[in-house]
């Protein structure tokens, strides 16, 4: 099956800093590309939407001038976490789908903010 | 709005026992419904979706409409099945954007 990687698998930032997540899918392209949030022992939220070349869909809740989304090519997103905070200390994934096909898992980031 | 519900988040069988998990949905139009596991230090990965109507690992899914369920069946339960299992929803409008159930976490006793 396709294959999505993300980098880096681990991240520990001081509060206020930014950090940059990588989503890459490896042997397809992409043209959607999914980011979720997940808290301990809890499913996966949706936390924005990406096509390539266009901004993207953030949900509701979620702040798009703290979790910035580019999606500049069909094999590589990336989620930017600005001013990190304790709170936003959590596991991050991405998906990549193309066209109308199912979505292809990253392996996640987890973020530690101290 | 289209929502997923998973009644359970844990469930815990014997090896041999019959194993259902439940999940049901609710989405005005026609959806494609999904089953994801998530084995121990793993990624997400698809296990399932209703229109291929086919069997993975043993475990099978039948979509009711009239009762909005989805559920997960295994007539018989192995330890290696022991992992998240989560349902997920995919509405037509929406593209191929998924909502996801809260999961349920199914341990396999030997």
């Amino acid at each position: 099956g396709a294959v999505v990687s993300q980098h880096p698998s681990w991240v520990i930032c001081k509060s206020g800093t930014s950090v940059k997540i990588e989503c890459r899918s490896l042997d397809f392209q992409a043209t959607t590309m999914f980011w979720y949030r997940q808290f301990p022992k809890q499913s996966l939220m949706l936390m924005a939407t990406s096509n390539e070349g266009s901004k993207a869909t953030y949900e509701q809740g979620v702040e798009k001038d703290k979790f910035l989304i580019n999606h500049a090519s069909l094999t590589l997103s990336t989620l930017t976490v600005t001013s990190a905070h304790p709170e936003d200390s959590s596991f991050y994934i991405c998906s990549g789908a193309s066209g109308r096909h199912e979505q292809y898992f990253g392996p996640g980031t987890r973020l530690t903010v101290t | 709005a289209q929502r997923v519900t998973q009644p359970e988040k844990l469930l815990s069988v014997f090896k041999g026992a019959p194993v259902e998990l439940k999940c049901n949905y609710s989405y005005s139009g026609s959806p494609e419904l999904f089953w994801y596991v998530q084995y121990s230090r793993q990624r997400l990965q698809l296990l399932l979706r209703h229109i291929s109507r086919e069997s993975i690992k043993g475990f099978t899914a039948d979509l009711n409409k009239g009762e909005t369920s989805f559920h997960l069946k295994k007539p018989f339960a192995q330890e290696e099945d022991s992992a998240m299992y989560y349902c997920a929803l995919s509405g037509g409008n929406a593209g191929n954007m998924l909502t996801f159930g809260g999961g349920t976490r199914l341990m396999v006793k030997p």
